[in-house]
């Protein structure tokens, strides 16, 4: 099956400079890249995600890049803010088993001001 | 609109005991899930179900049951509850495979097993 692999598990950036999370995976035949945010005690949400036919997606602050050669995406913060402290998932989809989501373990991303 | 609900929200149970974990939608979502989440170990597949009547094993299903008699259910249960079952549960939903749809979670159920 799938396997995710998710690095940092914290990371501590100063208000405004940018945070990168990088996860990578196992499966060639996963087409799905999504990423959660997840506050404490708080239910996963999305917040960006992206399909294999694509190398980047941008939605404001948020960015996610994905290199199928080297089986890696990554995240991207820009001039981080104090809500965007949380718990980060990243999680891939193949299809060739169960049908649902493998996850990473997780990054606790914390923004000192 | 609700979205995803499950109940109860909190929940300890003695070794041995057995519970039910209730889901329920209201989007009309085909696929429903039950992930668990353990501190450090991200969210991890339990079982999940591609419509009514339908369910599927995923990553850890061992010692969980659930069924789907109704689309917008989805129910798990323990039948002999141990302490390694010690879980915050989520729910998730989407309309169609996980791929082509967004999952939508629920808040989640906090069982404790003494």
């Amino acid at each position: 099956g799938e396997n995710v692999e998710q690095h940092p598990s914290t990371l501590s950036v100063q208000e405004g400079d940018s945070a990168v999370i990088k996860c990578t995976y196992s499966d060639s035949a996963s087409n799905y890249f999504p990423w959660y945010k997840q506050e404490l005690g708080k239910r996963p949400q999305l917040i960006i995600d992206i399909r294999s036919n694509v190398g980047e997606k941008k939605d404001q602050r948020i960015a996610v890049t994905l290199n199928k050669t080297a089986k890696h995406f990554s995240l991207h913060i820009t001039e981080t803010q104090p809500e965007d402290s949380a718990v980060y998932f990243c999680a891939a989809y193949s299809g060739g088993g169960a049908d649902g989501l493998t996850f990473g373990k997780g990054t606790h991303l914390i923004i000192q001001p | 609109n609700a979205g995803v609900t499950q109940t109860p929200k909190f929940r300890v149970l003695k070794t041995g005991q057995s519970m039910t974990l209730l889901c329920a939608q209201d989007m009309n979502h085909e696929y429903m899930y039950w992930y668990r989440q353990d501190p450090g170990m991200g969210l991890r597949l339990i079982h999940y179900s591609v419509g009514e009547g339908t369910t599927a094993k995923g990553e850890v299903p061992d010692g969980y049951n659930v069924s789907r008699l109704k689309k917008q259910n989805f129910l798990l249960g323990l039948e002999s509850a141990a302490p390694s079952q010690t879980s915050v549960y989520f729910c998730a939903s989407s309309y169609s495979r996980v791929s082509n749809q967004p999952q939508h979670f629920g808040d989640g159920t906090r069982l404790s097993i003494l």
